[in-house]
């Protein structure tokens, strides 16, 4: 079974504060996202990735970055962290290039409030 | 790019039969998913129809029509835990990793 870990379940940070959320996942998956959560608003993505160091902008990048350093590793970066960024994040990974019938796995999500 | 379409909420009863529409517009895309999450919960992976017509798995069976970009996802014999948000999502042609777009999701309801 494909476990992806999401290294907090709940969060809390004060604004301007630089945040890290760390996911590992344990399939050795070439693809890793990260989205968030909103109520009424679905699965919005924030970043991907589909190798190491390499990454792509979602369609919310704005006041985040991410790192993938290693394949299973994939962290999500506040730089300074602002309070409308309180929100569910989840993180996900996929078999890579071709196998585009390959679900999305997805940890459990970390709750991050900023106050 | 991509958008998707489904209705917020849908309420039925235990035994019931129940289908959940999604209308997409999108630039090119290799299939239609589908996804459960219960409140609290992660979204785990339900279908996928990479070609037009149903596929079926037990209770659960999804639809897709490329030319009326339209889909649905059926439920069948509906059970209490049931109760949850179903999520359709397009996996996009755009890169490399084939990204996911999803819709904003449907809350349904099951009573008694």
């Amino acid at each position: 079974d494909v476990k992806v870990t999401q290294s907090s379940r709940y969060l809390v940070k004060r604004t301007g504060e630089k945040v890290f959320l760390e996911c590992v996942q344990d399939m050795d998956h070439e693809n890793m996202f990260w989205y968030r959560q909103d109520p009424g608003l679905g699965l919005r993505l924030i970043y991907f990735s589909y190798d190491v160091k390499m990454k792509e902008k979602g369609d919310i990048p704005e006041g985040y970055s991410v790192s993938r350093e290693k394949k299973e590793r994939f962290s999500l970066i506040l730089e300074s962290a602002s309070t409308n960024q309180t929100s569910m994040y989840l993180c996900a990974s996929s078999e890579g290039y071709g196998s585009y019938n390959s679900p999305l796995h997805f940890g459990n999500g970390t709750r991050l409030t900023v106050t | 790019g991509q958008s998707l379409e489904q209705p917020s909420e849908v309420t039925a009863v235990e035994g019931a039969i129940v289908q959940i529409n999604c209308t997409y517009q999108t630039s090119g895309f290799y299939g239609l998913s589908w996804y459960q999450q219960h409140d609290g919960g992660a979204p785990t992976f339900l279908s996928y129809n990479a070609l037009d017509g149903l596929e079926e798995t037990g209770r659960f069976s999804s639809f897709l029509s490329r030319s009326d970009s339209y889909g649905y996802l059926l439920l069948q014999e509906l059970q209490m835990k049931d109760s949850a948000s179903y999520f359709c999502a397009v996996r996009s042609k755009d890169t490399n990793a084939g990204k996911s777009t999803f819709g904003d999701g449907t809350t349904l309801t099951v009573k008694p």
